[in-house]
């Protein structure tokens, strides 16, 4: 079936660090990938999200590229924030949708001062 | 704040008894999703509902169920409770099948 594997966390920086946050996926068919955040204490926002091979979604600084070749969505920021501290999930749909997201583990990413 | 709001946002049973997570979708919004995050299964899909009808199954148990009613509010059942139930419950809505989905803060149930 579909799956998502995310790298282990935490993720630890310093501000002003380059991120990157690894997700490969396994899916048959053509998913759509979607990056989302968890703030303590709340729910899942959606980041980003590309919904076709070599599209790119961005947000808040946040880019990832569908690499259909690499089935990866890697995410990425170039000066993380104190305030970037949260969960970060990688999913999948196994359509063109938004239904029956399939999460990665969660990345943890913890950014001092 | 998403719109998407679930009561109660703690809930403290024990094992065998029945419980009922409520979520009430953001305004306008036709479809819910149900989904149980833990910390050795992760965050999984459980059910969508739309406009009143299931549309998808996910890895739900026979011991939960959920339904949608009129108003589009929806309510997930969780019965013959076991410690591994304790979980974080989200609710998620949407406009309708495909589109992005909306996450409520979530109910933390636990199991003692």
């Amino acid at each position: 079936g579909n799956s998502v594997t995310q790298m282990e966390g935490p993720v630890t920086l310093s501000e002003e660090a380059f991120l990157t946050i690894n997700c490969t996926y396994t899916a048959t068919g053509y998913p759509s990938l979607f990056w989302y955040v968890q703030y303590p204490g709340e729910g899942l926002q959606l980041l980003l999200k590309a919904t076709k091979a070599d599209d790119k979604g961005s947000n808040k600084g946040f880019e990832a590229t569908y690499r259909k070749e690499t089935t990866s969505f890697h995410l990425e920021k170039g000066s993380v924030q104190v305030s970037d501290s949260a969960v970060y999930f990688c999913a999948l749909s196994d359509n063109t949708g938004f239904q029956k997201l399939v999460f990665g583990t969660g990345t943890r990413l913890l950014v001092s001062p | 704040d998403s719109g998407v709001t679930q009561t109660p946002k703690h809930l403290i049973t024990a094992t065998g008894q029945r419980v009922t997570l409520r979520c009430s979708p953001r305004s306008g919004d036709l479809s819910v999703y149900w989904y149980q995050q833990s910390l050795d299964q992760g965050l999984q899909f459980l059910i969508q509902y739309y406009n009143g009808e299931e549309r998808a199954k996910g890895n739900i148990l026979e011991r939960f169920s959920a339904q949608q009613f009129p108003d589009l509010h929806s309510e997930l059942n969780l019965s013959s409770l076991e410690l591994g139930d304790s979980a974080l419950y989200f609710c998620a809505s949407s406009v309708d099948l495909n589109n992005e989905q909306f996450f409520g803060p979530g109910t933390r149930l636990t199991v003692l």
